[in-house]
């Protein structure tokens, strides 16, 4: 496609559950990162990837949360024992390189009930 | 330590100009960003300036840079209706994963 897309659109979860968030970055583009937008704030960092390495996940909150990207392309973003703290949107943005502008996807909102 | 900071509202009326000012902290800071976000909708990359910069234009949109200060502003001339959206400024931090702070964004309402 010709933007970053990711699926699902929305996600309605129990609390505890387990969750899995889709990101299919723009062809070619190298770098994929996650943010998280919680209501009336802007996107805070959670992980990077270059290629399929996690280059840096030091905005992950806690061990709950994972991220994969096993072939440098689609990337999963994982959470377990879902909490009513993890509702937000998830976005999800790639570029050419690290040091090129990131392109975002329209996000996955995710609701803890 | 790296923060952004905007304020949270601005109203204009239709034609006029309208100016969106965000500070950042990290000196470091390689590229800044303005993205527009409309409700519901992802976000939209307007503009960026690389931080060796005073000025950019693009069009209908200035971006100005001062670095000294770390004050970072985006003027919207002859705002239209269409502009209604929040906007977000964003810091490109040269930490080798050139992660993107972003600030609390400013909510721009557009008046006919």
């Amino acid at each position: 496609g010709a933007g970053v897309s990711q699926t699902p659109s929305n996600k309605v979860t129990e609390k505890g559950k387990y969750v899995e968030l889709r990101c299919d970055p723009i062809s070619g583009h190298t770098a994929l990162y996650w943010y998280r937008q919680s209501l009336g704030q802007g996107p805070e960092f959670l992980i990077y990837f270059q290629g399929t390495g996690a280059a840096d996940d030091s905005g992950l909150p806690n061990d709950r949360f994972f991220a994969v990207r096993p072939e440098g392309s689609v990337s999963t973003l994982k959470i377990q024992r879902t909490e009513r703290g993890d509702s937000a949107v998830y976005l999800c943005a790639s570029s050419r390189g690290h040091s090129y502008e990131q392109y975002f996807g329209p996000g996955t909102r995710l609701t803890v009930t | 330590g790296e923060d952004v900071e905007q304020s949270l509202f601005l109203s204009v009326r239709e034609g006029d100009s309208s100016v969106i000012n965000c500070t950042y902290t990290d000196s470091s800071s390689t590229y800044l960003y303005w993205y527009k976000q409309e409700p519901g909708a992802g976000l939209q990359l307007l503009t960026y300036i690389f931080s060796n910069m005073d000025m950019k234009q693009d069009q209908r949109l200035t971006v100005l840079l001062n670095k000294k200060d770390k004050h970072l502003s985006l003027r919207i001339a002859d705002t239209q209706t269409g502009d209604s959206a929040i906007y977000f400024c964003a810091e490109s931090v040269l930490s080798g994963t050139y992660k993107y702070i972003f600030g609390t964004g400013t909510r721009l309402k557009v008046l006919a």
